[in-house]
């Protein structure tokens, strides 16, 4: 079992509807990543955050995603309204504080899996 | 172009097989660079890190060729448990963002 932990793991939901991922990190872990990843394709980075706040959010479609990482702590990736196309699985990680140079290991959760109907 | 290319395989060996991937990027200054293995319905966890001067872990070796831009994993003796998808990253210049290639298949028959 990951340590990172991640809700729902599936969620099926019609276009058109809301939709939020859950995510809580390793403890300490300071950086914090959603991925998406489209069956037969890598993880593409939606958004990275650095404590509470983003670093990157060059990827994600922000006329219907959101991502927040308030206290800096647990993180939540929100859909609203869902498509078709985002049918994927969406994946959170994280590593360790910036201070220490992270080797590039990142720990992923199990990820959410999005049907969207 | 993408920034980091795989072929997506799949590859099918035999046990105990020899196999190759190779994996390239199109950022040189890209400074740092992995090799995932993620199996079927999970997720992506590291295998190895690709230095400079080349890696081997057990039957696992990596090298790097900073000139050519690409990096590849060399698999000795395959075992039916190394069959996965097989993801090459590459971290950027600056921060912490990882770009990961869309993976390479690998199945290892008996």
């Amino acid at each position: 079992e990951a340590e990172v932990a991640q809700s729902p793991r599936y969620k099926i939901t019609e276009k058109s509807q809301a939709v939020a991922f859950w995510c809580d990190p390793i403890s300490g872990h300071a950086t914090l990543y959603w991925y998406r990843q489209i069956l037969g394709q890598g993880p593409e980075l939606l958004v990275q955050f650095q404590d509470e706040s983003v670093v990157d959010d060059s990827q994600l479609p922000k006329d219907r995603f959101s991502a927040e990482r308030l206290k800096g702590v647990d993180s939540t990736l929100k859909i609203q309204p869902a498509e078709l196309g985002d049918s994927a699985m969406y994946l959170c990680a994280s590593s360790r504080p910036y201070r220490d140079r992270p080797t590039g290991e990142l720990f992923f959760g199990e990820g959410s899996r999005l049907t969207v109907l | 172009r993408k920034e980091v290319e795989q072929d997506p395989g799949p590859f099918n060996v035999p046990e105990g097989a020899t196999v190759a991937f190779n994996c390239t990027y199109s950022n040189s200054a890209s400074q740092s660079f992995f090799w995932y293995r993620q199996d079927c319905r999970k997720e992506p966890k590291l295998l190895m890190s690709v230095y400079s001067s080349g890696n081997e872990d057990g039957r696992f070796t990596a090298q790097l060729n900073r000139a050519s831009q690409y990096i590849s994993l060399l698999i000795r003796d395959s075992k039916l448990s190394d069959s996965a998808t097989y993801l090459c990253v590459v971290k950027g210049e600056y921060g912490n963002k990882l770009v990961f290639g869309a993976g390479t298949i690998l199945r290892v028959k008996s």
